[in-house]
């Protein structure tokens, strides 16, 4: 089993929608989690760091299940500028190396 | 503001050069990566640092240095390029909260 999984997609979905990703990780020491939006040919952007609570940013809400070894990203009320590759990445703790997924695509269409 | 700044943007190089990829940080963080990524796969990391003196092996290191003499100054050393080699490569920093700040990535072709 990889180390942390993401479904690659791609996902298409009209404005407006609401669309969910999950990432799994294997290392259930892992204690740190994010989300990273990367466009394509430039380099990934924290989109938001995963609390153990969830979080929320706007549009955005981040979830962690410790049980499960999954974190999710729900994106609401989707827009163009969303279309992205979003890159899950968990670590051990502190600044031990983040793990990256390899991405899951978005498109939104209008 | 810089932030993290790579140098080159493109390369390309012939089977059997050396080159190396620059990596500059303004945000006085301790912790420095290479990583590189090829198409439709994920980041795979090459390098870290903890801090100025300080490096270590990630999961794809061999063709690869670095060294860390400042805390600036993260360079990335390809000895005897291969094909296998032909990748994006992006450096990154952190600080104590842990996210990363990526450059802009180097575009690499070996021919």
């Amino acid at each position: 089993r990889k180390e942390v999984e993401q479904d690659p997609g791609p996902f298409n979905v009209p404005e407006g929608a609401t669309v969910a990703f999950n990432c799994t990780y294997s290392n259930s020491a892992s204690q740190s989690f994010f989300w990273y939006r990367q466009d394509c040919r430039k380099e990934p952007k924290l989109l938001m760091s995963v609390y153990s609570s969830g979080n929320e940013d706007g549009r955005f809400t981040a979830q962690l299940n410790r049980a499960s070894q999954y974190i999710s990203l729900l994106i609401r009320d989707s827009k163009l500028s969303d279309s992205a590759t979003y890159l899950c990445a968990v670590n051990q703790g502190g600044n031990t190396p983040l793990v990256f997924g390899k991405g899951t695509r978005l498109s939104v269409i209008a | 503001n810089a932030g993290v700044t790579q140098t080159p943007k493109f390369r390309i190089l012939k089977i059997g050069q050396s080159m190396t990829l620059q990596c500059t940080q303004d945000m006085n963080h301790n912790y420095m990566y290479w990583y590189r990524q090829d198409p439709g796969m994920g980041l795979k990391l090459i390098y870290y640092s903890v801090g100025a003196g300080i490096t270590d092996k990630g999961e794809v290191p061999n063709g690869y240095n670095v060294s860390r003499s400042t805390t600036e100054d993260f360079p990335l050393r390809l000895e005897l390029a291969a094909p296998s080699q032909t990748s994006v490569y992006f450096c990154a920093s952190s600080g104590t909260e842990g996210g990363y700040t990526f450059g802009s990535g180097t575009r690499l072709t070996v021919v």
